[in-house]
């Protein structure tokens, strides 16, 4: 079974700086898709970044970077110049690509420090 | 675009009253809808798949007729909460995807309280 695992409960980081959340997953499966959600204190759930596995280049949203490394089953998310409203949960998730279902990490809690 | 509704969002009921919460996705069809319960603190857990017009798919330990969940329209998912006691407060979140489409698109989610 797919599984994915968010090793940091929390992360700490001063404004403007930058900051790596990570997640790594477990899978036999070749095709499949990696995403990070963002939850604030709102609880609403907001798609920051998706990665296809299938492409090599890593995925990009403004500040909002991953680092995908598919042989070490690892997919971390880099935020530069954290700003305040950066501050929330953070969850990793899997999907396979025949599946419908995600599969969510259990989240890592970014504060933003003034 | 991609916008998924939720209503209530929150509701406060007694003990033993069933409570209904409505799914929408305002902007597209969606062929396929999820809802999801989290606890305070935690991540979010799968309650049940649900394609328009089939039943739903319900995960492993969650109770089908105490969670009703009807998808009648490309636009509509229910989830029932029947005889509801405290225990099942909770934060129930429902999600969405376009026909074909990897993303899930998240509601606002609903917080249930028993009492």
């Amino acid at each position: 079974a797919q599984t994915v695992t968010q090793s940091q409960p929390e992360m700490s980081v001063q404004e403007a700086e930058t900051v790596t959340l990570s997640c790594t997953y477990d899978t036999s499966e070749s095709d499949y898709y990696l995403f990070w959600y963002k939850q604030p204190p709102s609880r609403q759930m907001i798609l920051v970044i998706r990665q296809e596995a299938y492409k090599q280049q890593n995925a990009t949203e403004n500040r909002f970077s991953v680092n995908f490394q598919k042989a070490a089953k690892s997919f971390s998310l880099k935020i530069s110049d954290s700003q305040l409203g950066d501050a929330a949960m953070y969850f990793c998730a899997y999907k396979d690509s025949s599946a419908s279902k995600i599969i969510f990490g259990s989240g890592t809690r970014l504060s933003i420090r003034p | 675009g991609a916008v998924v509704s939720q209503h209530p969002s929150w509701v406060i009921c007694k003990s033993g009253t069933s409570v209904k919460i409505e799914c929408r996705s305002l902007d597209f069809q969606a062929t396929t809808m999820f809802w999801y319960r989290q606890f305070p603190k935690q991540s979010l857990m799968l309650m049940a798949t649900s394609n328009e017009g089939s039943k739903a798919t319900y995960e492993q330990g969650v109770e089908k007729d105490k969670f009703l969940i009807n998808h009648a329209s490309l636009t509509l998912s229910t989830l029932t909460v029947t005889s509801a006691h405290p225990e099942d407060s909770s934060f129930y979140i429902c999600s969405a995807t376009l026909a074909g489409a990897e993303t899930q698109y998240f509601g606002p989610g609903t917080r249930l309280l028993v009492l």
